[in-house]
């Protein structure tokens, strides 16, 4: 069975800082890798996802993230955030080929911008 | 589009209460799930639909039975509420299972178990 681990529950950043969240996984198998965000009282969005090649993926709102397969992570970057950031973010992996019961997601990160 | 739409937005049950929850998504999606999310726990698979006609339990279903009434709508059915239910349920659906398709996620139903 496959795992993904967020290693941060919380991280407060300053506005126009840049930001790292941390994402790693365990699987024995291929897998697909994807971020979602979820802001207050709405459901989650994707905001990138590596399928496969470049191992350098890029999202909305300004996000990207590089696969790392010897480390098993996919951590999330963004060179300048903005108070608008402040969501709670979530890294989630599937099975290449599919599993019928789709995502596994981490326990998620709450992104905290500070003015 | 309205994409995945969950109706109600609020509940709040007394302990012994059965209640449905409905959600239904309008982009012609062949899979649906149902998750819960709990403070510091992420999202948890409840049930899921890999096609209509179709339901198989996920990570946590004891407490819950599903029903996936056609292709669009899949209503997720708490018989007898406990307080440990109390929670945000989000309904999501996918084109497919392949593993390569994003889900799409409703705004969720938060549940209040007294």
């Amino acid at each position: 069975a496959q795992s993904v681990t967020q290693l941060d529950s919380q991280v407060p950043v300053f506005e126009e800082a840049p930001v790292e969240l941390r994402c790693n996984y365990s699987s024995s198998v291929s897998v697909y890798l994807f971020w979602y965000v979820q802001y207050p009282n709405q459901g989650l969005q994707l905001l990138l996802k590596y399928l496969s090649g470049s191992t350098l993926v890029k999202g909305i709102n300004g996000f990207e993230a590089e696969f790392n397969k010897s480390q098993t992570s996919f951590h999330l970057r963004k060179p300048s955030v903005h108070i608008s950031d402040t969501a709670e973010y979530f890294c989630a992996v599937s099975l290449i080929g599919g599993g019928a019961d789709g995502l596994t997601f981490g326990k998620g990160t709450h992104l905290i911008i500070q003015p | 589009n309205a994409g995945v739409t969950q109706t109600p937005k609020f509940q709040v049950l007394k302990t012994g209460q059965s209640m449905t929850l409905q959600c239904a998504q309008d982009m012609n999606h062949n899979s649906m799930y149902w998750y819960r999310q709990d403070p510091g726990m992420g999202l948890r698979l409840i049930y899921y639909s890999a096609s209509e006609g179709t339901t198989d339990k996920g990570e946590v279903p004891n407490g819950y039975n599903v029903s996936r009434l056609n292709k669009r709508e899949f209503s997720l059915r708490l018989e007898s509420a406990a307080p440990s239910q109390t929670s945000v349920y989000f309904c999501a659906s996918s084109e497919e299972t392949r593993g390569f398709e994003p889900q799409h996620f409703g705004d969720g139903t938060r549940l209040s178990i007294l």
